[in-house]
């Protein structure tokens, strides 16, 4: 099945600690996002990446880092220098054609809590 | 800063009435229009995508877009109380490839 998978799907974290958070997708899609959805709010942007080696911030990118290695994987690291790392994480991919991005499809989420 | 507005809700409909949900942008650049779908706890389901003006139907959903009125809408016809969620409309600019988000519309159909 294709498809876009995300672990674990719940996290716990002491304060102080570093948490990555893993992404992976067998859709072959070139570009990955990762977004940040709090109780009530949208979707908000923290990292994004169109090609493999290459990833630039979003909106709200302090606080985290990320790795593109792999086309496939996009993983998402939550460093102790993020304030208020509680939330809602998704990760998204979507294909490029012809200059355009198409739909972002999303996998089920990361519910990270702060302890 | 690029703004995509939605009325939060609820909206509440009884069931087999016509839901309408409705987004405002403020990118005249913007040239891909998406709706999703997020169930409580979920993750956003990517129900439709209108990329020129007009209606574009899909079973009981119609996308509806308006450029020059910066206006994008949802209607769901015969709505069904499996359709309560909240509804997010997503916008990108062309050649970009990230999308602005909403904050969502609340849907509540009632049996």
């Amino acid at each position: 099945d294709g498809g876009i998978t995300q672990s674990p799907k719940y996290l716990f974290r002491k304060e102080g600690q570093n948490v990555t958070l893993s992404c992976e997708q067998n859709l072959n899609h070139d570009a990955m996002y990762w977004y940040r959805q709090d109780p009530g709010q949208g979707l908000r942007l923290i990292y994004y990446s169109q090609i493999v080696n290459d990833f630039q911030k979003g909106d709200i990118a302090e606080g985290y880092s990320v790795s593109r290695e792999k086309k496939e994987s996009f993983p998402l690291t939550v460093t102790s220098a993020q304030k208020n790392p509680t939330a809602f994480y998704l990760c998204a991919s979507s294909i490029e054609e012809g200059g355009r991005y198409n739909e972002q499809f999303f996998g089920p989420g990361t519910r990270l809590t702060v302890l | 800063q690029k703004e995509v507005e939605q009325n939060s809700g609820p909206l509440s409909v009884p069931e087999g009435a016509i839901a309408s949900l409705n987004c405002t942008y403020s990118d005249r650049g913007s040239q891909s229009f998406f709706w999703y779908r997020q169930y409580s706890g979920k993750s956003p389901e990517l129900i439709m995508s209108i990329y020129s003006n007009g209606d574009k139907e899909d079973g009981r959903f119609t996308a509806q877009l308006n450029k020059a009125s910066q206006y994008v809408s949802l209607l769901i016809r015969d709505s069904q109380p499996s359709d309560s969620a909240t509804y997010l409309c997503a916008v990108n600019r062309a050649g970009y490839s990230t999308l602005t988000f909403g904050k969502g519309t609340m849907l509540l159909v009632s049996p």
